[in-house]
């Protein structure tokens, strides 16, 4: 069993696209979160949600909105892409205060 | 805001040396963390620390939270072949806004 799922594992798109990307965790965590990793795979957090509460926004554009709709799922949305969100995007849980399990991640690419 | 000076960047090695990697900061973590990232993967957990001075061990990799709060280091001996990927040191902010901020990683080459 994955214990922490993400979907589309690719996604290819066109500036100006808006674009959805699924995570889930059967974990039983409290607490998830999304994560950029950029070209020179560095990992900044992007949001994190505590039992469907948002509790991080790190500064990111209002064209990302996450969306948690129960404990096991934060989905994130885009308006607007540019070419700069390319990117892999991690989704992760762990219960709250605790180590992180990251999923697979999606290799967004903003063409 | 926070950040974690990690190194090595690279390293290349051949397959059964030991390796010896360490993150420093400026601020206090609680909580230091090892990830291992393989090419198009998630980063996959390797060791935790939670108290300072803690050392602990999981397999053939070691970590020790050091005294300080301020760093930490990861050992792997023995390498092999599948050691090759990239390793993260983080550090877990904790106080209301759990996160975890990164090093920038270690990138391992092993020669078999």
């Amino acid at each position: 069993d994955t214990a922490v799922s993400q979907t589309p594992k690719y996604l290819v798109t066109q500036m100006g696209n808006d674009k959805s990307i699924k995570c889930e965790q059967n974990l039983g965590h409290d607490t998830m979160y999304w994560y950029k990793q950029d070209s020179k795979k560095f990992l900044k957090i992007m949001f994190s949600y505590n039992n469907k509460e948002l509790i991080i926004n790190e500064t990111v554009p209002n064209r990302f909105s996450p969306k948690s709709p129960d404990k096991a799922h934060l989905n994130l949305h885009i308006n607007s892409l540019e070419l700069g969100d390319s990117a892999v995007y991690f989704c992760a849980s762990s219960p709250w205060g605790y180590e992180q399990y990251f999923g697979p991640g999606t290799r967004l690419t903003v063409t | 805001g926070q950040q974690l000076n990690q190194s090595p960047q690279s390293m290349f090695i051949q397959e059964g040396e030991d390796v010896s990697m360490n993150c420093t900061s400026s601020s206090i973590f609680n909580t230091w963390l090892w990830y291992k990232q393989d090419p198009g993967e998630g980063p996959v957990l390797l060791i935790a620390l939670y108290k300072a001075g803690e050392l602990t061990s999981n397999g053939r990799l070691t970590a020790q939270f050091g005294i300080t709060r301020k760093d930490s280091f990861l050992n792997i001996s023995a390498s092999i072949p599948s050691d090759v990927g990239i390793y993260f040191c983080a550090g877990l902010t904790q106080g209301g806004s759990e996160k975890l901020v990164f090093g920038k990683g270690t990138k391992l080459t092993v020669n078999p």
